[in-house]
């Protein structure tokens, strides 16, 4: 069965401090996507990476940053120079490659709630 | 602008009764899904459409029923079978060929509390 762990249910930081948030998948597939979405107060999901099983590059864009490493299963996320925007819930997620009937089906993690304060 | 438009944002019920909420989609996509969030679960999947009249059960799919019978609305019914049915409901919709790598999009979610 599929899987996905964020230790981290809630941080805090202070403003310009950077921050890792953590993610760790379970997966019999060879072939998988690793998904990275924000939940801001308005409570809607905000795609903010997709990441496919044989692409191991980290990636950069802007003050995100993206680690992923198939050797400890896990895909974890830094924000650089945090700011207050920042603040949301992160989720993890998971897809399987195909399911019975199609289907994509996102497996994710309970969230990790970041607050970012003055 | 394209997107996913959920109503009612906040819904309240007495129990015993059903509820629907909407789900409509201008971006042409074939699948829809809904999901249910609860305070430390994450995002758990209800049901799934990949095209117009088909639908399939998800992984918390009992006490919840839905239609497909057009593209663009996805109806989620809220029975009275639901034994705890306050939380946050999410619709989001894909696009593309490849089912696991396309990104869902979601709605802006309805709130759903029983009195």
């Amino acid at each position: 069965a599929q899987k996905v762990t964020q230790a981290q249910t809630e941080i805090s930081v202070v403003e310009k401090e950077d921050v890792t948030l953590d993610c760790v998948y379970e997966t019999r597939d060879t072939t998988y996507y690793l998904f990275w979405y924000k939940q801001p107060p308005s409570g809607e999901l905000v795609f903010l990476i997709r990441r496919n099983s044989f692409d191991e590059q980290n990636e950069i864009s802007g003050r995100y940053s993206w680690n992923f490493q198939k050797s400890t299963s896990s895909f974890n996320f830094t924000i650089t120079a945090s700011q207050v925007v920042d603040s949301a819930v992160y989720f993890c997620a998971l897809s399987e490659e195909i399911l019975t009937g199609g289907g994509n089906k996102l497996t994710f993690g309970t969230g990790t709630q970041l607050k970012v304060e003055l | 602008d394209g997107g996913i438009t959920q109503s009612p944002k906040y819904l309240f019920r007495k129990e015993g009764q059903n509820v629907t909420l909407s789900c409509e989609q201008n971006l042409n996509h074939d699948a829809m899904y809904w999901y249910r969030q609860d305070p430390g679960q994450g995002l758990r999947l209800i049901y799934y459409s990949q095209i117009v009249n088909d639908f399939q059960k998800g992984d918390i799919a009992e006490g919840y029923s839905v239609s497909r019978e057009k593209k663009e609305s996805f109806p989620l019914t809220v029975t009275s079978a639901q034994k705890n049915p306050t939380a946050f409901y999410l619709c989001a919709s894909r696009g593309g060929s490849v089912p696991g790598a396309n990104v869902l999009t979601f709605g802006a979610g309805s709130r759903l509390t029983v009195l």
